[in-house]
């Protein structure tokens, strides 16, 4: 069956850096891969799709890339701010999978 | 526009007991879910509904029920509660006209569940 897997450490960085998540799949590569922030106690939030044919995708400060050799997305936050501080997920919408996710914290 | 909505926000249940969990949505989706989130496990799908008067097994279905009578309502009933089903349940919706690999999912504040 197809997996996700995300780093389960936080990543701490200092605030006005650049914040990289990583996100790896097994098997086949998904035709489309999908990006959610979830703050506590709450829902997760849509951010961004990738499709298998774009390399990269942007959404403001916000970054999606996609390597089908590498089965692998990474996912960039470009001038992070505290209010950045979430965890963020991935998503595999066709097998409606989700990695586990990574807690980013920014420092002010 | 309440987007999705999921009753109660918290909820202490004694083993054995059950009980429903509500979800409404009001955006109209053809789609929606229901997952459980466990510290260490991730988000895991229970069930889904592509369309109402239809429903499917997700990764996680047993012990769990659901019914999607109409568009708007997908309520998640345990009829036996165990502790293993403490839990934090997100719903969640989406179009699923263009597609299921494209939809965005619209996820309400879940149900924080513990079952003694």
């Amino acid at each position: 069956s197809q997996k996700i897997e995300q780093n389960s450490e936080a990543l701490n960085i200092q605030e006005g850096k650049t914040a990289t998540l990583t996100c790896n799949y097994t098997n086949y590569s998904p035709a489309y891969l999908q990006w959610y922030r979830q703050d506590p106690g709450r829902g997760p939030v849509f951010l961004l799709l990738i499709r298998e044919n774009e390399k990269e995708k942007r959404k403001e400060r916000l970054k999606v890339t996609f390597d089908t050799t590498l089965k692998q997305s990474l996912f960039h936050i470009t001038a992070s701010q505290p209010a950045d501080s979430a965890t963020y997920l991935c998503a595999l919408y066709s097998t409606l999978t989700f990695g586990k996710g990574t807690m980013l914290l920014v420092s002010p | 526009t309440a987007g999705i909505t999921q009753a109660p926000t918290s909820q202490i249940l004694a083993a054995g007991r059950s009980m429903t969990l509500r979800c409404t949505q009001d955006m109209r989706h053809n789609a929606m879910y229901w997952y459980r989130q466990d510290l260490g496990l991730g988000l895991r799908l229970i069930h889904y509904s592509n369309t109402a008067g239809t429903t499917g097994k997700g990764e996680v279905p047993d012990g769990y029920s659901v019914s999607r009578a109409n568009t708007d309502d997908f309520p998640l009933t345990l009829a036996s509660a165990v502790p293993s089903q403490t839990s934090v349940y997100f719903c969640a919706s989406s179009d699923g006209t263009s597609g299921r690999a494209t939809d965005t999912q619209y996820f309400g504040p879940g149900t924080r569940l513990t079952v003694l």
